[in-house]
């Protein structure tokens, strides 16, 4: 985990509002994953991005979620409107080639918690 | 539908003893095979890897088993220590895709 910074670790929202969340690859990576996990699943793939592009969303519902990770600064999960449903843990991964397909490993932060109430 | 599956969500096993979690999945497409392991309020953190031309691989405690033709992979921690205390992850990828796919994670719980 060290080296991946994600914020905030807690996030309380009402229905209705936005929810960001923040996330620091480690140092030198460039290729940014995001993932949810619901109570008692696994994992599950939301977008991958790397400077400035978004290279596969498919994992993100198309509506009120959105990601970008600028040239300068953090990567943000913005998620719209929220609705009880998006309560979970998102966890950010970074790493240093993109090359998840050979087996690159994925360096996770600690998650953000997003609890809608 | 679950391509990648952890049927055991939690397994107890005596501090000393072999410690031996099963993944099972089913896209022969994927390549690599890998463990996670996460503690609570905290993020998966990579354990081990195999690739699918092995059969084997081994780091220290760890050593990962992989069975093509049953599609099938087990993880075995020998001897098993109170840290090992987690939840285990198996995560799958291949082809041209670089999404990790996930199981649902088994909790390994070492008795002292």
């Amino acid at each position: 985990n060290a080296g991946v910074m994600q914020n905030p670790r807690h996030l309380v929202r009402r229905r209705g509002q936005e929810a960001r969340l923040r996330c620091s690859p480690m140092k030198g990576h460039s290729h940014v994953y995001w993932y949810r996990q619901l109570p008692e699943e696994g994992l599950k793939f939301m977008v991958y991005l790397q400077k400035e592009n978004i290279i596969d969303e498919s994992g993100m519902p198309k509506e009120r979620f959105s990601a970008e990770f600028p040239k300068e600064g953090p990567s943000i999960l913005r998620i719209q409107q929220v609705v009880r449903g998006d309560s979970a843990a998102y966890f950010c991964a970074s790493s240093l080639t993109g090359q998840g397909a050979l087996g690159e490993t994925q360096y996770f932060g600690p998650g953000t918690r997003l609890l809608v109430l | 539908d679950q391509q990648v599956k952890q049927n055991s969500p939690s397994l107890s096993v005596q501090e000393g003893r072999i410690s031996i979690l099963n993944c099972d999945y089913t896209n022969s497409m994927f390549d690599y095979f890998l463990w996670y392991k996460k503690y609570p309020a905290e993020g998966p953190t990579f354990l081990i890897s195999i690739s699918s031309i092995k059969d084997k691989n081994e780091d220290g405690r760890f050593t990962v088993f992989l069975n093509k033709s049953a599609k099938h992979l087990s993880l075995h921690i020998v001897p098993s220590q109170p840290g090992d205390s987690a939840v285990y992850f198996c995560a799958a990828s291949g082809g041209s895709n670089y999404q990790l796919i996930w199981g649902a994670g088994t909790k390994l719980i070492i008795k002292p």
